[in-house]
């Protein structure tokens, strides 16, 4: 059964850069799958960051686009979230989750970390 | 961008209550809807994919239907452990969007 856990600094600064990485256990990260974030504010409701296929394949949400980088470590199967500029409004718990091919899509995220709150603030 | 409108954004009902919540995209979206419950302080949980279709290990009480832009998710006898928040994912195009939540409380 794969397991996601994400990691990195509960506390960031505005203007500077959140960095996460979700360590992925359980399944390889050259499957056939999509490995994505998924943000949620608190009390609020969720929000699709990006997805990331470990061929390099990319898609970002616009919203975010411009400040945001993915990766991929096939060696360390991790995936690595950068997300720079930040302001309170970044302020979320992040989720690494699993999501299918496209051609599956329609299988939606099977799988999601236990999630970490990242919180904005001088 | 496609929107996901769900309905209604709360409800309370008492056990063994038939509930129904809809979710509405601003677009066609064929069948490419998910639901996910997510209880409080957890990270969803995948509940019907394919507007329709149940993973294995999600009670058989739970049930979805529609296509297009009209989507609903039916308890048909809500239990105890069926409080939280159902939320809607659209997966027909990116950016991929969910619907704004229904947070289910229990009588």
């Amino acid at each position: 059964q794969v397991q996601l856990q994400e990691s990195g600094p509960g506390l960031v600064k505005p203007s500077e850069t959140l960095s996460l990485s979700c360590a992925i256990t359980g399944d390889s990260i050259t499957s056939d799958h999509y490995w994505g974030w998924i943000r949620q504010p608190p009390g609020k409701g969720l929000e699709w960051i990006g997805n990331i296929y470990h061929s390099g394949d990319i898609f970002y949400n616009p919203s975010v686009k411009s400040r945001l980088t993915m990766s991929v470590d096939t060696s360390k199967s991790r995936v690595s979230l950068k997300l720079t500029s930040v302001t309170a409004a970044d302020t979320a718990v992040y989720y690494c989750v699993r999501a299918p091919s496209l051609e599956l899509r329609f299988l939606g995220i099977d799988s999601w970390g236990q999630g970490i709150l990242v919180t904005v603030s001088s | 961008d496609i929107q996901l409108t769900q309905s209604p954004a709360f409800l309370s009902a008492s056990v063994g209550d038939r509930v129904t919540i809809t979710c509405r995209a601003s677009q066609d979206i064929s069948g490419y809807l998910v639901w996910y419950q997510q209880k409080p302080g957890k990270a969803p949980k995948r509940l019907i994919f394919a507007a329709s279709t149940l993973p294995s290990g999600v009670p058989s009480r739970f049930s979805g239907s529609g296509s297009g832009t009209e989507f609903t998710l039916t308890i048909s006898s809500l239990q105890p452990e069926d409080f939280g928040t159902y939320y809607c994912q659209q997966l027909s195009s990116h950016p991929l969007t969910f619907g704004g939540g229904t947070k289910v409380e229990i009588k």
